[in-house]
């Protein structure tokens, strides 16, 4: 059974950064798109970040442009999501999803705050 | 971005009644390569979301086949034929064509 393990959330004051994992298993890594989505609290879903099979095409959602970046481990079997200059806005749980949300991870809880 | 308009937002139904979601795209979702990426979710409170189905109308392994998905180019209809308890929650569709993807607002559903 394909598995989506998300670490690294937690508490954040705005303007600070975190990076979010994202261990995969049971598939072949390689061979597939990944994505980052993201789901404010009590809100609808949102898709963040996308790369390709082999990390040459990366795609972001216009709010997190120059701010976020995705990229993924092939030796660690990994996906990452790091977020810089992070705003209240972004506050919300992060699923890591695979090839174009056939799988999902439980989220990890991101809190941007003061 | 492309925006994804589901209707309705809120759908009470009835234990073994039909259930029918509607969701509209504000650009064609063919594909260059022909198809047409169109895929539905179901979340359940506090859970991730599940994919029901991908490309307007293939349901993904294990999904019941009371679940249909139709519709072509702009409008996509999900169907569920005949509503169980578990099929409460909330419901998206996604444009997987277009950068960014896009989800619809999502539908509550709820049994009466």
């Amino acid at each position: 059974e394909v598995q989506l393990v998300e670490s690294g959330g937690g508490l954040v004051q705005p303007g600070g950064s975190l990076r979010l994992s994202c261990a995969a298993s049971e598939f072949t890594f390689s061979t597939y798109w990944m994505s980052w989505v993201r789901q404010a609290p009590g809100k609808g879903l949102e898709w963040v970040a996308h790369i390709n099979q082999d990390g040459t095409e990366k795609y972001y959602m216009d709010s997190v442009k120059g701010r976020f970046t995705i990229s993924r481990d092939y030796a660690k079997n990994s996906l990452y999501l790091q977020m810089n200059s992070l705003r209240a806005e972004d506050t919300a749980v992060y699923y890591c999803a695979r090839d174009g949300g056939k799988d999902w991870g439980q989220g990890t809880l991101v809190t941007v705050s003061s | 971005d492309v925006v994804m308009t589901q209707s309705p937002l809120s759908l009470p139904v009835t234990l073994g009644q039909p259930a029918s979601i509607s969701c509209r795209s504000s650009h064609s979702l063919v594909y260059s390569d022909e198809n047409t990426y169109l895929s539905w979710f179901h979340q359940r409170p506090g859970q991730s979301p599940r994919r029901l189905i991908y490309k307007v109308s293939n349901r993904d392994s294990g999904v019941p086949d009371r679940f249909s998905g139709s519709g072509s180019g702009t409008d996509f209809t999900l169907k569920i034929s005949r509503v169980e308890a578990e099929d409460v929650g909330v419901y998206y569709c996604m444009q997987g064509t277009h950068w960014p993807h896009t989800f619809g607002q999502g539908t509550k559903v709820e049994i009466k």
